[in-house]
């Protein structure tokens, strides 16, 4: 069974500081690591990766995947409050299954 | 183009109540998933359609849930008997590529039943 960890599971942060999340993953024939971030509704997508080593950049949003630790990390830079929100990593094998997602984590940027 | 659209966005229910769940995904996607989100368990795979066909619902709790995608652009999802521990926020997604791309979701339903 496929399985994705998130950590930390909460994080409170001041503005402009830089956060780094992190997402372990177990899966058989790994195809593809999703973030994506949920404010008080659905989940918007962020990156998705599929090659170790390479960089996915979104403004002060990063992250980049390790298929051989089996992790990857989401960094964001200068936080502001509207990055305040839950951030989901999920991930898909070649079996053609369905994404599985981890439980999340719920960052907070105060002012 | 408006997205993946759910209705109703909010919906109240007794106990042993039938609850309907419908979903237009985005025009020209054929893959559409529906998800389950709550505090306990986080978001959970309920069942996936590919070209309207189900395609895996070992998700699906039990008996008392039901999903039909009777046409590309329409979908639903029903619960009977509901019972309070179906309360949940329920996503419905689609997706244009393999199933393991980028979703696209809607605003959600969230259900309470009481």
């Amino acid at each position: 069974e496929d399985k994705v960890v998130q950590s930390p599971l909460s994080l409170v942060v001041h503005e402009g500081d830089t956060v780094t999340l992190n997402c372990s993953y177990e899966v058989t024939n790994f195809r593809s690591l999703l973030w994506y971030k949920q404010e008080k509704k659905a989940p918007t997508f962020l990156f998705m990766l599929t090659s170790s080593g390479i960089e996915k950049k979104s403004g002060r949003l990063s992250s980049i995947l390790d298929k051989k630790e089996l992790f990857s990390i989401l960094n964001i830079t200068a936080t502001q409050t509207g990055d305040s929100a839950v951030y989901l990593c999920a991930v898909g094998n070649n079996a053609g299954n369905m994404l599985t997602f981890g439980g999340g984590t719920r960052l907070m940027v105060k002012p | 183009d408006a997205g993946v659209i759910q209705s109703p966005r909010h919906e109240v229910t007794e106990m042993g109540q039938e609850v309907t769940l419908r979903c237009k995904p985005i025009s020209g996607h054929n893959s559409l998933f529906w998800y389950r989100q709550t505090m306990m368990r986080g978001l959970e795979l309920l069942i996936y359609f590919n070209n309207n066909v189900p395609i895996d619902d070992s998700g699906m709790p039990e008996d008392r849930f039901s999903a039909k995608m009777p046409n590309a652009s329409f979908s639903t999802l029903k619960i009977q008997p509901s019972e309070p521990r179906d309360s949940a926020v329920y996503f419905c997604a689609s997706s244009p590529g393999p199933p393991t791309g980028k979703l696209f979701f809607g605003s959600g339903t969230q259900l309470s039943v009481l």
